[in-house]
C-alpha cells in the first residue's frame, strides 16, 4: 500500500521557471492538502481539497495554484518560481476533516528556487 | 497569540528520563488535537491523538485542558529512538465544510543522548 506518494522527491528551478507538483494517494481519502515546511516556521498550508473538482485557499496561497481533477490526485504548480519558495513542499491527505481523522503525509519535495 | 504555540525547545536529555511537550492554542472553537512526530528530513506521521479525558500509549501520555486550552505530552523512559521533532497540531474542523484548518505548531526538536 503506497499511500501518499510525491513526485519529485528533488528539484532545483532557476527563478521564473515553473513547475508542477503530483501528490497521489491511493486511500480513497476525499481531503486533499499542500503544506509548505520552513526552518522556524513550521508547517503552514498553501492550498486544500474537500473533494474531486474542489480547492480551497490555505494559509500562505500566493504563487501556487492547485487542481483536483482526479479524487486520487492534487497537483501544486508554481506558475513563476521564485527564491522565496524555495521550501520543502508536502502533500497530505485524510478521510475526512472531522474530529480524531489522521493526516496521511507523502515524503516531500525539496525544492530550491535559484 | 498565535494559533498554536509550542516550547520552542531544543530538549536534551539522557536516556531513560522523563519529558514534557507543552502546548497552546488560540481558537476555543477547535474540534481536536494531535501530536505528531517528525524525524529528521522525513515526513510527520501521527504519534498519537489527545482525547478530553487524556490517553496513554505505552510511554506517551497526552493530556487535554480544554478551559486553559493547553495540551501536553509526556514521555516516560526516554529511547534513543525518541529523538524527533515533535508537532503539536490542532483541528479547528469544518463546520459547513468550508472553515477546515488543521494547524501544525513549529516543534520542539528531542535528543536522547546515551
Amino acid at each position: 500500500n503506497a499511500g501518499v506518494t510525491q513526485t519529485p522527491k528533488f528539484r532545483v528551478l532557476k527563478t521564473g521557471q515553473s513547475m508542477t507538483l503530483l501528490c497521489a494517494q491511493d486511500m480513497n481519502h476525499e481531503y486533499m492538502y499542500w503544506y509548505r515546511q520552513d526552518p522556524g516556521m513550521g508547517l503552514r498550508l498553501i492550498h486544500y481539497s474537500v473533494g474531486e473538482g474542489t480547492t480551497a485557499k490555505g494559509e500562505v496561497p500566493d504563487g501556487y495554484n492547485v487542481s483536483r481533477l482526479k479524487k486520487q490526485n492534487f497537483l501544486l504548480g508554481l506558475e513563476s518560481a521564485a527564491p522565496s519558495q524555495t521550501s520543502v513542499y508536502f502533500c497530505a491527505s485524510s478521510y475526512s476533516i472531522e474530529s480524531n481523522t489522521e493526516a496521511f503525509f507523502g515524503q516531500g519535495t525539496r525544492l530550491t528556487v535559484v | 497569540r498565535k494559533e498554536v504555540e509550542q516550547d520552542p525547545g531544543p530538549f536534551n536529555v539522557p536516556e531513560g528520563a522523563t519529558v514534557a511537550f507543552n502546548c497552546t492554542y488560540s481558537n476555543s472553537a477547535s474540534q481536536s488535537f494531535f501530536w505528531y512526530r517528525q524525524d529528521c528530513r522525513k515526513e510527520p506521521k501521527l504519534l498519537m491523538s489527545v482525547y478530553s479525558s487524556g490517553n496513554e500509549d505505552g510511554r506517551f501520555t497526552a493530556q487535554l485542558n480544554r478551559a486553559s486550552q493547553y495540551i501536553s505530552l509526556l514521555i516516560r523512559d526516554s529511547k534513543l529512538s525518541d529523538s524527533a521533532t515533535y508537532l503539536c497540531v490542532v483541528n479547528r474542523g469544518a463546520s459547513g465544510g468550508s472553515n477546515y484548518k488543521l494547524t501544525f505548531g513549529k516543534g520542539t526538536l528531542l535528543t536522547v543522548n546515551p
